[in-house]
């Protein structure tokens, strides 16, 4: 069964500190994604990597970064935290190619609220 | 327009009801398509996909519709197990999973 942990459920943090979100995959996949899911504004993607080191840009990557060092570990990092990043933020993984765009595996999700 | 639209619902029906909710996609060379579930302060997690020959997975079927550019979720005697938001998603390239689009989702809340 896969399995995609983040490291916090909730997360409260003030405007202008460095967050760290952590996703850990147990699976050995390739591609990895962060996105976070806002009312009425579903899913949007914020960065994917397809492999260690690999990154691309999502829809929204303003005012993120991410970091893939090994292959089961995906970062997403928040330089100067504010108000609008308050978000549900979601982890997922997925095979590479044909089979990664037919299923994702997502994390619990990590609520973050900036004061 | 959005790229995959949605009736966010809520849809209110009795247990044991069947309910049918569509979802639109505006790219029509998009390839892949599925329906994910998400329950109430958890994750999504994919459903069913949706073939072009429409597929059916016990009280549920999918259908896909290219002409029109929609796809549907029939859900038959639902249960009070199936409230949820049910995600419409689209992938317009099929070889690139970082081009999938998650609609904002329909909730469904079945009642006893």
């Amino acid at each position: 069964d896969v399995k995609v942990t983040q490291s916090s459920r909730y997360l409260v943090k003030r405007t202008g500190e460095k967050v760290f979100l952590e996703c850990v995959q147990d699976m050995d996949h390739e591609n990895m994604f962060w996105y976070r899911q806002d009312p009425g504004l579903g899913l949007r993607l914020i960065y994917f990597s397809y492999d260690v080191k690999m990154k691309e840009k999502g829809d929204i990557p303003e005012g993120y970064s991410v970091s893939r060092e090994k292959k089961e570990r995906f970062s997403l990092i928040l330089e100067s935290a504010s108000t609008n990043q308050t978000s549900m933020y979601l982890c997922a993984s997925s095979l590479p190619g044909l089979a990664g765009a037919d299923t994702q595996y997502f994390g619990p999700g990590t609520r973050l609220t900036v004061l | 327009r959005k790229e995959v639209e949605q009736d966010p619902g809520p849809f209110n029906v009795p247990e044991g009801a069947t309910v049918a909710f569509n979802c639109t996609y505006s790219n029509s060379a998009s390839q892949s398509f599925f329906w994910y579930r998400q329950d109430c302060r958890k994750e999504p997690k994919l459903l069913m996909s949706v073939y072009s020959s429409g597929n059916e997975d016990g009280r549920f079927t999918a259908q896909l519709n290219r002409a029109s550019q929609y796809i549907s979720l029939l859900i038959r005697d639902s249960k009070l197990s199936d409230s949820a938001t049910y995600l419409c998603v689209v992938n317009p390239e099929y070889s690139s999973a970082s081009k999938i689009i998650f609609g904002s989702g329909t909730r469904l809340s079945i009642r006893p």
